[in-house]
């Protein structure tokens, strides 16, 4: 079993949709949490980083559910800029560990 | 926010030849660097974290003989491909971690492919 696993997709929503990922790890020593955004053969870039109060930039809104061992991230209005790839990430002591990524295209 | 340059952004070698990859902080002393290895439809898997100074903590399964690290500097680490083979064809990334920040700065990657 991975640990972090998330769904691949990819998620095909029209402009305008509503979507939701989610994510969940197995190391429960797993401290900080992110999502992070990655484009076709390019570096992944920090989208946001996860709390268990939840928190929100924009359009995108982002949970930790700790008991669960469970991370969300939902994005409203989608642009077709938000087409790319979404990565969960854990972070255990000063490593970081990727989830294989959801894909999401969105089309007009 | 703070910047990672990594070089080459692509090369295609000879199988059995060697291939040097750099990763530099450009603003910030990285005293810790790490590489990882994406290979198509995969996730970012942790090869070495590349330490100033001392030497480079392998992940389990990584050939340290293979995957040359040196970080002789705060600013910069390499990773050398010795004796590529086609299978070694991957995308390689450095991230450097800036010191009391919990966001990781990533290079922007090396796509090789050894032919």
């Amino acid at each position: 079993r991975k640990e972090v696993e998330q769904d691949p997709g990819p998620f095909n929503v029209p402009e305008g949709a509503t979507v939701a990922f989610n994510c969940t790890y197995s190391n429960s020593a797993s401290q900080s949490f992110f999502w992070y955004r990655q484009d076709c053969r390019k570096e992944p870039k920090l989208l946001m980083s996860v709390y268990s109060s939840g928190n929100e930039d924009g359009r995108f809104t982002a949970q930790l559910n700790r008991a669960s061992q469970y991370i969300s991230l939902l994005i409203r209005d989608s642009k077709l800029s938000d087409s790319a790839t979404y990565l969960c990430v854990v972070k255990r002591g000063n490593k970081l560990v990727f989830g294989a990524g959801t894909i999401l295209r969105v089309k007009s | 926010g703070a910047v990672v340059s990594q070089h080459p952004s692509w090369v295609i070698c000879k199988s059995g030849t060697s291939v040097k990859i750099e990763c530099r902080s450009l603003d910030f002393q990285a005293t810790t660097m790490f590489w990882y290895r994406q290979f198509p439809k995969q996730s970012l898997m942790l090869m070495a974290t590349s330490n100033e100074g001392s030497k480079a903590t392998y992940e389990q399964g990584v050939e340290k003989d293979k995957f040359l690290i040196n970080h002789a500097s705060l600013t910069l680490s390499t990773l050398t491909v010795t004796s590529a083979h086609p299978e070694d064809s991957s995308f390689y990334i450095c991230s450097a971690d800036n010191s009391g920040n919990t966001e990781a700065f990533f290079g922007q990657g090396t796509r090789l492919t050894v032919v």
